[in-house]
């Protein structure tokens, strides 16, 4: 265990459906990140929070909506997904967004399918 | 776009051989360079942080070492054992840009008995 934790590991849901994913930390870091992995793509940064501000939004479509209610849980709310969205989702966390010399505690991640 | 390349792509080596994978990264406005290790099923773990042009970084049979000004960092293992078989990441923050890690898409390692 990282101390960072990532519900559900495994996720099937239809175009139609709506879903949250959900991250938990209890480091006491006060950022947070969501990152996306896609077959034969490096990972690619979706959100960031620091202190529960959003602080970056990565281009990234509507259909995923962040959430930061305190600095130690984060969640993604899914909904009207695409086929393609079908990846691994990762949250990591860190010490402070303007602290880069520190590095990331990743979760396991979800793997989201899309049907 | 920023682009972080790593080479090679994936990488098969005998017990006990010594190895090593490159990063190369657009040198102007670096900050920082991040390695991580990821094994199957588990979660990405840190290995360095590296700020400074000629770190050099170790961690037990692995270590790393940092080229700012021609834009690349090597990461070299020792005596690969099959439990060193993952992919290592490494990730690139820029100044001014946070605590943001812009990744390369690894390279992957196994290691044979």
């Amino acid at each position: 265990e990282t101390g960072v934790t990532q519900t559900p590991r495994h996720l099937v849901m239809g175009m139609t459906n709506k879903k949250s994913l959900k991250c938990e930390q209890h480091l006491g870091h006060n950022a947070m990140y969501w990152y996306k992995q896609s077959a034969k793509k490096p990972l690619e940064l979706m959100f960031v929070y620091s202190l529960e501000e959003r602080v970056e939004n990565n281009s990234v479509p509507s259909r995923f909506s962040p959430e930061c209610p305190n600095s130690s849980h984060l969640f993604l709310h899914l909904h009207t997904l695409q086929p393609e969205d079908s990846a691994l989702y990762l949250c990591a966390s860190s010490q402070a967004f303007q602290a880069p010399n520190y590095g990331y505690t990743f979760g396991s991640g979800t793997r989201l399918t899309v049907v | 776009i920023l682009n972080v390349e790593q080479s090679p792509q994936s990488l098969h080596v005998q017990e006990g051989d010594s190895t090593n994978f490159t990063c190369s990264f657009p040198s102007s406005n670096f900050y920082a360079l991040h390695w991580y290790r990821w094994e199957t099923a588990k979660s990405p773990e840190a290995l360095f942080v590296m700020t400074l042009n000629g770190d050099e970084k170790k961690k037990g049979r692995i270590s790393a070492t940092l080229n700012t000004k021609e834009g690349y960092s090597y990461l070299y293992i020792k005596g690969s054992q099959p439990e060193d078989s993952a992919t290592y990441l490494c990730a690139l923050i820029l100044t001014g840009g946070g605590n943001k890690l812009t990744f390369g898409t690894g390279t992957q390692l196994k290691v044979e008995l």
